[in-house]
């Protein structure tokens, strides 16, 4: 079936190193690909999309590409700040556009400074 | 502005009794979304609304859990009786219909004993 298959935390990482956090995905089609970010006590946010093929997503220093090759949306960060610590979610929403969206289980990430 | 807004941010009740959650989505926006987050099984989607019609609620886990949306600045969750586990984190989310991007609250924090 169509779902979101995310690496599994926690990733525990030193301030200003790089970041990858891999996402792959199953569906038919196209589907918009997301990443939202949880910071600690609070509801998740996006952090950026890509709605087609090789489109990259970015925001706050985070990068993702869209690859339909290998089916995966994988969220980049060249220097990662102790602020970032959060727990990312992967998400995709189906090829229609009322289709909901569908949420990976999420990579809790620790920077240490 | 004032985002989603939920209530009571925490909550701790007695096995059997009734729990009702509060949400209060952002004006305008004609979608709202139930979320249900835990460690085991992360962020579920429990039912969401469309111009205040319930659209899916195929997540909703079984008859205890009832969801109400009487007009376009309020829902309630109500959970009746409520079982241990139900505890976890309740989020409340919305957006314009359609719309990629959705704007989740602070959660309510349930705890059944």
């Amino acid at each position: 079936g169509n779902s979101v298959t995310q690496m599994e935390g926690p990733v525990t990482l030193s301030e200003e190193a790089f970041l990858t956090i891999n996402c792959t995905y199953t569906a038919t089609g196209y589907p918009s690909l997301f990443w939202y970010v949880q910071y600690p006590g609070e509801g998740l946010q996006l952090l950026l999309k890509a709605t087609k093929a090789d489109d990259k997503g970015s925001n706050k220093g985070f990068e993702a590409t869209y690859r339909k090759e290998t089916t995966s949306f994988h969220l980049e960060k060249g220097s990662v700040q102790v602020s970032d610590s959060a727990v990312y979610f992967c998400a995709r929403r189906g090829l229609n556009r009322d289709d909901k969206i569908i949420f990976g289980k999420g990579t809790r990430l620790h920077i240490l400074p | 502005d004032a985002g989603v807004i939920q209530s009571p941010r925490h909550e701790v009740t007695e096995m059997g009794q009734e729990v009702t959650l509060r949400c209060k989505p952002i004006s305008g926006h004609n979608s709202l979304f139930w979320y249900r987050q835990t460690m085991m099984r992360g962020l579920e989607l429990l039912i969401y609304f469309n111009n205040n019609v319930p659209i899916d609620d195929s997540g909703m886990p079984e008859d205890r859990f009832s969801a109400k949306m009487p007009n376009a600045s309020f829902s309630t969750l109500k959970i009746q009786p409520s079982e241990p586990r139900d505890s976890a984190v309740y989020f409340c989310a919305s957006s314009f219909v359609n719309s990629d991007t959705q704007y989740f609250g602070p959660g309510t924090r349930l705890t059944v004993l």
